[in-house]
């Protein structure tokens, strides 16, 4: 089976732009969740998606949103672009919502905010 | 590739010691417990697993030790080599929850010939 995939793998942008990175999550796999990765910080909790639902948010303001679709795929934007922002950006994949089924993650998205 | 954390503790070994990582969690609701290996460049890979309900879990060549009295979780590495060099974070959450992990802050280990 392929492994957690994101896209874009890097990305650059200035203050005040918006930006959505994508997450196709394990085959099968029906729940993503997001963290934020940084020097200072660590690993983040950012939400989790299952069927289509947000079940639970981390701490972090409204700039911070995603969705996920039909086929599991998930995506999360923020918006208006704050220098804090630059992290890495980590998606998870597991089979269901809860339990203790293993999360997956992809590779990452490196986002600088210039 | 990026640096994961600049000032993470670091547990320096020697090729074929055994290590020994340690990680306190926070929640005493969690009841399931991971550790994760995260190399330069890349997410954090799964490694080994327990549940509240034990106090040791083995896998191959990582054995993983929870005291649930102290919260303290450890993971042990047999026979180190250098491919181990890399991150290694605790997580914890609540099995009747949601997916929500929560990480400590990590530490890096260094392999050296």
């Amino acid at each position: 089976k392929a492994g957690v995939t994101q896209t874009p793998r890097y990305l650059i942008k200035t203050r005040g732009q918006q930006v959505t990175l994508s997450c196709s999550p394990i085959s099968g796999h029906r729940s993503v969740s997001w963290y934020q990765q940084t020097p200072g910080q660590g690993l983040q909790f950012l939400f989790e998606y299952f069927s289509e639902t947000q079940r639970n948010k981390g701490n972090f303001p409204g700039r911070f949103s995603g969705r996920q679709f039909s086929n599991s795929r998930s995506e999360m934007n923020v918006s208006t672009l704050e220098l804090g922002d630059s992290a890495l950006y980590l998606c998870a994949s597991s089979p269901n919502a809860g339990g203790t089924d293993t999360q997956y993650f992809g590779p990452g998205t490196r986002l600088t905010v210039l | 590739g990026e640096s994961v954390g600049l000032h993470l503790p670091t547990l320096s070994v020697q090729e074929g010691d055994n290590s020994i990582i340690n990680c306190a969690y926070s929640n005493s609701a969690s009841d399931y417990f991971i550790w994760y290996k995260q190399e330069s460049g890349k997410g954090p890979q799964f490694i080994i697993d327990i549940r509240s309900n034990m106090d040791k879990r083995q896998g191959q060549r990582v054995t993983v030790l929870l005291n649930k009295t102290v919260k303290h979780l450890s993971l042990q590495i047999a026979a180190t080599q250098p491919g181990d060099s890399a991150v290694y974070f605790c997580a914890e959450k609540r099995s009747g929850g949601y997916n929500k992990l929560i990480f400590g802050a990590g530490t890096r280990l260094a392999v050296h010939p």
